[in-house]
C-alpha cells in the first residue's frame, strides 16, 4: 500500500448502533497514525494520535486500534449519536517533519 | 481552549493575482504546516516549517509558493500568481512536537477566477 485509504467511503446508520471504519497505510517508515473528525464548516478536531503497534486508544464511545506491521487502524463507535454525524479522517506521518498523508476520509451520518 | 485561527475565511480573486492567507497558530507551537483540500479530493500537504524554515514541501509547491513567519505569531501563505487550479480550502496546522496531534484552523476557501 502507498497510500492512506479509508473504507468505507460513507455509512449510514441509525441512533444506537455501532460502527467501526477501516483506515490501510503504508506499514514502512512508520511513525503516527492519526484520527480527526470533522464536521462541516468546522476544523478537524484531533481524536486520536497512535505510535505502537497494538496501540489501542479510547476517547469516551470512541475507540481505535493500531496494526503497524499489516499498516491499518480502526475506529469504532459504540452506540452512535446524531452528534457524531461528520467526516473520519485519519492520517500517517510519513517522515520525521510530521507531514500528515490523509486518506479520503468517511463520512458518518447517524440518523436520530 | 487555544486554537489556530485563520484569515480570510473566503478569498475570491482573478488569475494571476497574488493572494496572502494568514494564520495564528497556537502560541506556544514550534511546527507549523499548510495542507489543503480541492473539491472532492484528500486532504494534501503543501509545507512544513520549524525554527524559521520550510522543513519539508510537496511537488504542489512551486515557486509559486512561500511561507513565513514575519513577527513571531502570524504564520503565512504567499501564492504569488494564482491559477485556476489554486482553487480549494486551505488549511493551517501547528502541533508542539513533531508527532503530536496537529491543530488545524478552520480554513481559507480561495477561489480563483
Amino acid at each position: 500500500i502507498l497510500n492512506v485509504e479509508q473504507s468505507p467511503q460513507s455509512l449510514h446508520v441509525q441512533e444506537g448502533d455501532s460502527t467501526n471504519f477501516t483506515c490501510s497505510f503504508p506499514s514502512s517508515n512508520f511513525y503516527a497514525l492519526h484520527w480527526y473528525r470533522w464536521e462541516t464548516a468546522k476544523s478537524p478536531e484531533a481524536l486520536f494520535v497512535m505510535t505502537l503497534n497494538g496501540d489501542e486508544k479510547k476517547k469516551g464511545r470512541i475507540s481505535a486500534t493500531l496494526n503497524t506491521k499489516e499498516g491499518y487502524s480502526y475506529l469504532y463507535i459504540k452506540g452512535s449519536q446524531p452528534e457524531d454525524s461528520a467526516t473520519y479522517l485519519c492520517a500517517h506521518n510519513s517522515g520525521n517533519t510530521g507531514k500528515l498523508i490523509f486518506g479520503q476520509g468517511t463520512t458518518l451520518q447517524v440518523k436520530p | 481552549e487555544p486554537e489556530v485561527t485563520q484569515t480570510p475565511s473566503h478569498q475570491v480573486t482573478q488569475m494571476g493575482q497574488e493572494v496572502i492567507l494568514r494564520c495564528v497558530p497556537i502560541s506556544n507551537h514550534l511546527y507549523f504546516y499548510w495542507y489543503r483540500q480541492i473539491l472532492g479530493q484528500k486532504v494534501e500537504f503543501l509545507v512544513s516549517f520549524y525554527n524559521n524554515e520550510i522543513s519539508e514541501k510537496s511537488e504542489i509547491f512551486d515557486d509559486q509558493f512561500s511561507v513565513e513567519r514575519p513577527d513571531g505569531s502570524n504564520f503565512t501563505l504567499k501564492i504569488r500568481s494564482t491559477k485556476l487550479e489554486d482553487s480549494a480550502m486551505y488549511f493551517c496546522a501547528s502541533s508542539g512536537q513533531t508527532y503530536n496531534e496537529q491543530f488545524f484552523g478552520p480554513g481559507t476557501r480561495l477561489t480563483v477566477l
